[in-house]
């Protein structure tokens, strides 16, 4: 029962790479949606995605692009890392919309220096 | 835009004491979620309530939701370390998007 696995576990990047964070989950669900998770700020959504090729933004999208091509996977990606993106990031899914909550990865621990 | 505020925001009590956390918002929502979250890991849902005045237990836990749907309360009897850790809740819009509070973080000492 693997349910959503998210890689790598953690992460750091210099200011402006690139990279993308990997999120799959195993359990046929439509919606997944990435949080980032930073202290005292609580689980603030990025993007979310209904199905296969359709996604939304959610909160703090800037600087943060989504792609869903299967109902498997959700990749995150980040275009140019800048320091204020240290976070910890978690991929989340469900099997119909946010009613019934979520299934959360373990999460990334992303730092930029 | 809607706030949920969570309380307190830390809690720190002797193992086998009882415990009331809250959650609070600005607004009616259509759901609402409680998750328990450990260091290092992704939060695990621990329920979700949708009915007004819905009370729902989870072993030594206790889940209630206000009657007008903007506020709800997790109670703990007989705490124990094993309860250690950031409690979330999430609402749910009519609109279906969710929003976290900030968390209780509460720690039960041996």
């Amino acid at each position: 029962n693997a349910g959503v696995t998210q890689t790598p576990k953690f992460q750091v990047l210099k200011t402006g790479q690139s990279m993308t964070l990997q999120c799959a989950q195993d359990m046929n669900h439509e919606y997944m949606s990435w949080y980032r998770q930073d202290p005292g700020m609580g689980l603030r959504l990025i993007h979310y995605s209904v199905g296969a090729g359709i996604t939304d933004q959610g909160e703090v999208p800037n600087g943060y692009n989504v792609s869903r091509s299967t109902t498997e996977d959700f990749p995150l990606r980040l275009l140019s890392a800048a320091p204020s993106q240290t976070s910890v990031y978690f991929c989340a899914s469900s099997y119909r919309g946010a009613t019934y909550g979520y299934t959360f990865g373990s999460g990334t621990r992303l730092t930029v220096v | 835009t809607q706030l949920l505020e969570q309380s307190p925001q830390f809690l720190s009590i002797q193992e086998g004491e009882n415990l009331t956390v809250y959650c609070n918002s600005s607004s009616v929502f259509s759901s609402l979620q409680w998750y328990r979250q450990e260091p290092g890991e992704g939060p695990v849902l621990l329920v979700t309530v949708v009915t007004g005045g819905e009370v729902k237990k989870l072993k030594r836990l206790t889940f209630q939701f206000g009657d007008a749907r903007k506020d709800s309360s997790l109670h703990i009897t007989a705490a124990q370390p094993g309860d250690t850790g950031l409690y979330l809740c999430s609402q749910v819009t009519n609109a279906g998007k969710s929003t976290f509070g900030d968390g209780t973080t509460l720690t039960v000492k041996p």
